[in-house]
């Protein structure tokens, strides 16, 4: 079964830190995976997805992710936080046989300044 | 350049009254899917359709709520004599087509959040 683990609920860092947010999954088969990002009040705006290629993708607002097949991970990740970073980020992974997408639980990012 | 367009994007109805949810997905869009979130709560996936056909309703509450996308005019999301625990936020999100380019994005539209009094 597809399945995405987000295993933090919140995640502090002061602004200017590096900042990650964890992602892991179980999938059969090769996995397409996404983040997303979700203000207040707002819907999910998609980030970036790793479907092949690098294992680094580059994606909005600086933000990057890095696929390891290895560790079944696909890390968010962002050099320099802004304080605006703050928000609700999912993970999530697709299943190309039905179609369907499992979102990870969510991950709270503050960043304080 | 208009993407998901749900709404209403605020409703409130009293107990054991109707809500009906609309979405209409991005331009070229065949796929939609009905997602709920309840406070401070991840996303749960409901349903999945395609054009005249339900697909996937695996997430759905076995009475009160259906769903469509019919030929013609936006998905529907309905829900019957609403109890206070209906309350969330209702998200729909669209993708292109199954077979497109591998790994398709699902686009959200802003969400529908109904309040059941």
């Amino acid at each position: 079964a597809q399945s995405v683990a987000q295993p933090e609920d919140q995640v502090n860092v002061a602004e200017g830190n590096p900042l990650t947010v964890k992602c892991t999954y179980s999938v059969s088969g090769n996995p397409y995976l996404f983040w997303y990002v979700q203000y207040p009040n707002r819907g999910l705006q998609f980030l970036l997805k790793y479907i092949t290629g690098d294992n680094l993708v580059k994606g909005s607002y600086g933000f990057e992710a890095e696929f390891n097949k290895s560790q079944t991970s696909f890390h968010l990740k962002k050099p320099s936080a802004l304080v605006s970073d703050s928000a609700l980020y999912f993970c999530a992974v697709r299943d190309m046989n039905f179609n369907k997408f499992y979102f990870g639980s969510g991950t709270k990012l503050n960043v304080k300044p | 350049n208009a993407g998901v367009m749900q709404n209403p994007r605020h409703l409130v109805r009293r107990r054991g009254q109707e809500a009906r949810l609309r979405c209409s997905p991005m331009k070229g869009h065949s796929h939609v899917y009905w997602y709920r979130q309840l406070p401070e709560e991840g996303l749960k996936f409901m349903v999945y359709l395609q054009k005249e056909n339900i697909i996937d309703e695996s997430g759905m509450p076995k009475e009160r709520f259906s769903a469509e996308f019919p030929k013609e005019g936006p998905s529907i999301l309905r829900i019957q004599q609403v109890v206070r625990g209906d309350s969330a936020a209702y998200f729909c999100a669209s993708s292109p087509s199954r077979y497109g380019a591998s790994g398709n994005t699902i686009y959200f539209g802003e969400g529908s959040w109904l309040t059941v009094v």
